[in-house]
């Protein structure tokens, strides 16, 4: 258990929804990150936030968006959605940022299909 | 710019015979290098990591890997494989982004243990 906490585990949506996933960072970890894993694509970055603020950004659809909260919990937000869509997307965190060799912990993600 | 290559998609090996996944790197400049596991349903788990200290790295599960920047290569061993061990193995370069951390994976591994 690497302490990074997803829901919902999955998620069975139509296209053209809007849906939230949510992530909670292990306890302590400043930095959290969000990636998508496709079969097609692998796995992409898509946004880090650090404390509160966004750090960098990724593949990031403009139909995505996200956002970290004063308890560091964070949300991706994923509206209009289509069938590419469909994917395991994962959530991260880490204790600091903006250091190479900083270790990233994923949590067990969430599945979301859109049909 | 910062990626990982590697080579194999997937790997066979029996049960108790050693383990060997290769993976190549491109970077501009001394890098953080990571492996990371994904059993089935699960998350990302780290193996172990590469920080610019001991060349030869050790990691959970018996699993090690060396980083020889002369052949720009981080390949990932073990000397005897567990039924376990069967998942989905990705390689991964840390690079740093404008003050922010991002991972680049490999398109990964699958890890097959035959009894």
């Amino acid at each position: 258990d690497s302490g990074v906490t997803q829901t919902p585990k999955h998620l069975i949506t139509a296209t053209g929804q809007r849906v939230t996933l949510r992530c909670s960072p292990r306890s302590g970890d400043l930095s959290v990150y969000w990636y998508q894993q496709s079969l097609d694509q692998g796995l992409q970055f898509l946004i880090q936030y650090y404390n509160g603020e966004e750090r960098a950004k990724g593949n990031i659809l403009e139909r995505f968006s996200a956002q970290q909260f004063p308890d560091l919990h964070s949300e991706l937000n994923l509206s209009s959605l289509e069938l590419g869509d469909s994917a395991l997307y994962f959530c991260a965190s880490s204790v600091r940022t903006g250091v190479a060799g900083n270790t990233i912990y994923f949590g067990e993600g969430s599945w979301l299909t859109v049909v | 710019a910062q990626s990982v290559t590697q080579l194999d998609s997937h790997v066979s090996v029996s049960e108790g015979t050693p383990v060997l996944l290769r993976c190549n790197y491109s970077s501009s400049y001394s890098p953080s290098l990571f492996w990371y596991v994904q059993h089935p349903n699960k998350g990302l788990q780290l193996l172990l990591k590469y920080t610019s200290a001991a060349t030869l790295v050790k990691g959970i599960n018996g699993f090690e890997a060396e980083f020889k920047k002369s052949e720009t290569s981080f390949h990932l061993t073990k000397p005897s494989a567990h039924m376990s061990d069967a998942a989905e193995y990705f390689c991964v370069v840390s690079v740093r982004v404008q003050g922010a951390q991002k991972l680049v994976f490999g398109q990964g591994t699958r890890l097959t243990i035959n009894p």
